[in-house]
């Protein structure tokens, strides 16, 4: 079985400021992971995945994150956040078995301020 | 479709009555998911259809939880004698196929259904 513990429930920071949001999975097998963003009242936009290949992906809105496999970690980070980045952010995963489930973390609520 | 459609946006019931909530999958994608997101417990996967194959309902919470998936398509979330524990957004996902490319399994998320039991 796996597990999603993101570390951080709420992270506010200063726009044009950097940021990290803090993921780590334990898991008996291979994984997929992915980062999904949800702004208010909206359901999950798909914003990176690791599924095999480079440990460093880049997603969408200037997003990326690494993949360390022996720390069990997918940090998000973005080098200068803006306004609209306010959302909750949601880490998974899934192991690389054919039409399993995702397991989500928490949540990490990112609060941008000017 | 353009994306994952889910009806109603939001619905708002009695306790102890029933509640159908709808889910239209991306075109052509073969695997479908349900989730439920509430405040407490975060976001649960509920079940999961996989073409004509019986479905995975390991994450249903009770007996009054049903979903069935017509011709492989549109896919019915039902909810019988709701109790206000059952409140909280039910999300659809959906993808193109599972198994082969990794990224044939990449889960795409409709706006869910906000379900208030009052």
């Amino acid at each position: 079985a796996q597990s999603v513990t993101q570390l951080d429930s709420q992270v506010p920071v200063f726009e044009e400021a950097p940021v990290e949001l803090r993921c780590n999975y334990s898991s008996s097998v291979s994984v997929y992971l992915f980062w999904y963003v949800q702004y208010p009242n909206q359901g999950l936009q798909l914003l990176l995945k690791y599924l095999s290949g480079s440990t460093l992906v880049k997603g969408i809105n200037g997003f990326e994150a690494e993949f360390n496999k022996s720390q069990t970690s997918f940090h998000l980070r973005k080098p200068s956040v803006h306004i609209s980045d306010t959302a909750e952010y949601f880490c998974a995963v899934s192991d690389q078995q054919a039409g399993t489930a995702l397991i989500f973390g928490k949540g990490t609520t990112l609060s941008v301020s000017s | 479709g353009a994306g994952v459609s889910q009806s109603p946006s939001n619905k708002v019931t009695e306790k102890g009555k029933d509640v159908e909530l709808r889910c239209d999958p991306i075109s052509g994608h073969t695997a479908l998911y349900w989730y439920r997101q509430s405040l407490g417990q975060g976001l649960e996967f509920l079940i999961y259809f996989q073409g004509n194959s019986a479905p995975d309902k390991s994450g249903l919470p009770s007996d009054r939880f049903s979903a069935e998936r017509t011709g492989g398509s549109v896919s019915t979330l039902t909810i019988q004698r709701t109790q206000q524990e059952d409140s909280a957004v039910y999300l659809c996902a959906s993808s193109l196929s599972p198994g082969g490319s990794p990224s044939k399994n990449i889960q795409y998320f409709g706006a869910g259904t906000r379900l208030s039991v009052l």
